[in-house]
């Protein structure tokens, strides 16, 4: 069975600039999360999605984050324009279920703003 | 809301033996569960052992077991006969009812030979 893919797995950006994340889940999860992590940090959510309806979004930026979920399965995180503290690990992660189902996690995107 | 407490920034073990990472929770769910990730350097999160709070035994996935003392909002994670592959961080973690899962600071874990 396939993992969770993501891409890119490295991006180096400029302040000010925009940018864009994707991932694949686990084929047949429902549910999809994108979490930020800051060096020294646990994730945290940014935002989950079931299907393709936003289930939480309460610690997303909206100002300049974005994310969506076309047709169900993949989806984007987008950034813009991005600050010197958007640098972090972007993991996106997919579970059968919500509460309580396992959450397999891809390898994230590591962001440098500069 | 929730909230994870994971004191040890970090901690040495030798190969072949055991080691806990030390981890308390906080929530006002009735339902709730815990879980634990391990990060290797690669950068995935990787689950290694879930506990629901009404299950009456601590679980245990192979060389893990989760000690879970309810009554003092305790869940550390015991790794039996460490292996050098266990060197990474390890998140712990709690997620009830609809809630989102929170994840602790982490606690980085170094097996010597």
């Amino acid at each position: 069975e396939a993992g969770v893919a993501q891409s890119p797995r490295y991006k180096i950006i400029e302040k000010r600039q925009s940018v864009a994340f994707w991932c694949n889940p686990i084929s047949g999860h429902a549910t999809l999360y994108w979490y930020q992590q800051i060096l020294g940090q646990g994730p945290k959510l940014l935002i989950q999605f079931q299907n393709n309806g936003v289930v939480d979004d309460s610690q997303l930026p909206k100002d300049r984050f974005s994310a969506e979920r076309l047709k169900g399965v993949d989806s984007t995180l987008k950034i813009q324009p991005a600050k010197l503290e958007d640098s972090a690990v972007y993991l996106c992660a997919s579970s059968m279920g919500t509460s309580g189902d396992e959450q397999y996690f891809g390898p994230g995107t590591r962001l440098t703003v500069t | 809301a929730q909230k994870i407490t994971q004191t040890q920034p970090g901690m040495f073990v030798q190969e072949k033996e055991a080691v806990t990472l030390d981890c308390t929770y906080d929530t006002s769910d009735q339902s709730y569960g815990l879980f634990w990730y391990k990060q290797p350097s690669s950068g995935e999160m990787i689950f290694l052992i879930y506990q629901g709070s009404y299950d009456e035994q601590n679980a245990t996935e192979g060389r893990y077991s989760l000690n879970f003392q309810k009554a003092r909002k305790s869940a550390n994670l015991v790794i039996s006969a460490s292996q050098l592959g266990d060197s990474a961080m390890y998140f712990c973690g709690t997620q009830g009812g609809s809630e989102k899962l929170v994840f602790g600071k982490g606690t980085k874990l170094t097996v010597n030979p």
